[in-house]
């Protein structure tokens, strides 16, 4: 158990429609990272919050957006869905969001989300 | 898209025997990591590299940081049937922050 709790597990849903994902860090990290994995794809880096602020953003598409609450538990929304969408999202803590930490992430089990 | 080059893609191989796969990159990382991920579960942490030239083992493996630092591999011996999964080299730049980015994975299946 790496501490990083998402739900839901699984989430299967229709194109054109919007989900909310959440994760749970572990306590006391101040970092929050999304990911996407698609079929047997490796994991695509989408954006990283840092103790409630944006630190970094990937390959994240503009019908995607996240935030990070005062409590450090945050959330993936992604709307008007496409089957492209279907995926494994991940989402990993870490201590430290700055440049110079130790780079071990964390990583929740993931939601599913099926795009139907 | 992604930037580390993780080869093999597949690896079938017999219990007992033991295995190699590398990662390299055009890009210099401070930090490499693997990673392990099973069906259904996330990547779970199973070495951490900080330092060029660094040999770091955890049990049955053991992981390189390249002198270059534009690579590393890692090593598992003697395979076991649990060794199953998909592993996943990451690296960590200094212009990136914190960021991991990742390999493709290297899908390893252990014939008992």
């Amino acid at each position: 158990d790496s501490g990083v709790t998402q739900t839901p597990k699984h989430l299967i849903t229709a194109t054109g429609q919007r989900v909310t994902l959440r994760c749970s860090p572990r306590s006391g990290d101040l970092s929050v990272y999304w990911y996407q994995q698609s079929l047997d794809q490796g994991l695509q880096f989408l954006i990283q919050y840092y103790n409630g602020e944006e630190r970094a953003k990937g390959n994240i598409l503009e019908r995607f957006s996240a935030q990070q609450f005062p409590d450090l538990h945050s959330e993936l929304n992604l709307s008007s869905l496409e089957l492209g969408d279907s995926a494994l999202y991940f989402c990993a803590s870490s201590l430290m969001g700055l440049a110079g930490n130790t780079g071990e992430l964390f990583f929740g089990e993931g939601s599913r989300l099926t795009v139907l | 898209g992604q930037q580390l080059n993780q080869s093999p893609q597949s690896m079938f191989i017999q219990e007992g025997e033991d295995v190699s796969m590398n990662c390299t990159s055009s890009s210099i990382f401070n930090t490499w990591l693997w990673y392990k991920q099973e069906p259904g579960e996330g990547p779970v942490l199973l070495i951490a590299l900080y330092k060029a030239g660094e040999l770091t083992s955890n049990g049955r493996l053991t992981a390189q940081f390249g002198i270059t630092r534009k690579d590393s591999f890692l090593n598992i011996s003697a395979s076991i049937p649990s060794d199953v999964g998909i592993y996943f080299c990451a690296g960590q730049r200094e212009t990136s922050g914190s960021r991991l980015t990742f390999g493709e994975g290297t899908q390893l299946t252990v014939n008992p």
